[in-house]
């Protein structure tokens, strides 16, 4: 079965770092992309960009380019999303997903992601 | 790459049968018969309901549809059911070099 079990959710304050993960199990995960998708409250999906955990070649949306990075340790089945400077505009829910071809077929539970001072 | 554009409310009665339209462009939906359709519930995460256009996911009911016309596509739900009612999004491949996608706005289906 594939599931992609995500980390818990964060609380953190303005200008804080920050690592969120999600971990890959039930198929090979060096064979596909994992995409990010931010969801800010009661809106509604956003595409961040997708990283191949085989090789950790990276694509991001050109909305969030320079404002995220996205890795993987393909050791562990994971890939992560990272922010090095928290802003209040951060607070969401953020969701990994695979990608199979162009559609992302199977999505973890989500991390709540909350900024605040 | 501007959001789709989906109606934000949809409404049916149990039985009945309601269409969600999404449209994009000449560079995404347009393009490519590539559009997959999300449900969301409160709370949850998205489920994956339609891809590339009109293929469902095994153990997807077979009352949901997709099709395509220029550059709008549709997600037809038929037999609406209470469990149905939730967030739906609709999401196309929009070329690019290094790959991109974009996601409509979002509709709320309430079964009446």
């Amino acid at each position: 079965e594939v599931q992609l079990v995500q980390s818990g959710a964060e609380v953190k304050k303005p200008g804080e770092s920050l690592k969120i993960s999600c971990k890959g199990s039930g198929y090979r995960f060096t064979s596909y992309w994992i995409g990010w998708v931010r969801q800010m409250p009661g809106k509604g999906l956003e595409w961040m960009g997708i990283i191949y955990p085989g090789d950790s070649d990276t694509r991001y949306s050109p909305s969030f380019q320079g404002q995220v990075t996205i890795s993987a340790d393909k050791s562990f089945n994971t890939a992560y999303l990272q922010w090095s400077s928290l802003k209040a505009s951060d607070t969401a829910m953020y969701y990994c997903a695979r990608l199979n071809g162009d559609h992302f077929d199977y999505w973890g539970q989500g991390t709540l992601v909350t900024v605040s001072s | 790459q501007s959001a789709l554009t989906q109606p934000a409310s949809v409404s049916g009665s149990p039985g009945q049968s309601i269409t969600i339209s999404c449209t994009g462009t000449s560079s995404d939906v347009g393009s490519y018969n590539l559009v997959s359709w999300y449900q969301q519930h409160p709370g949850k995460a998205p489920k994956l309901m339609i891809y590339e256009g009109s293929k469902r996911p095994s153990g997807v009911s077979n009352r949901f549809s997709g099709s395509k016309s220029g550059n709008t596509a549709s997600l037809t739900i038929s037999g609406l059911q209470a469990e149905d009612e939730a967030d739906y999004y609709c999401c196309s491949y929009a070329g690019s070099s290094t790959f991109g996608v974009v996601f409509g706005g979002g509709t709320k289906l309430t079964v009446l």
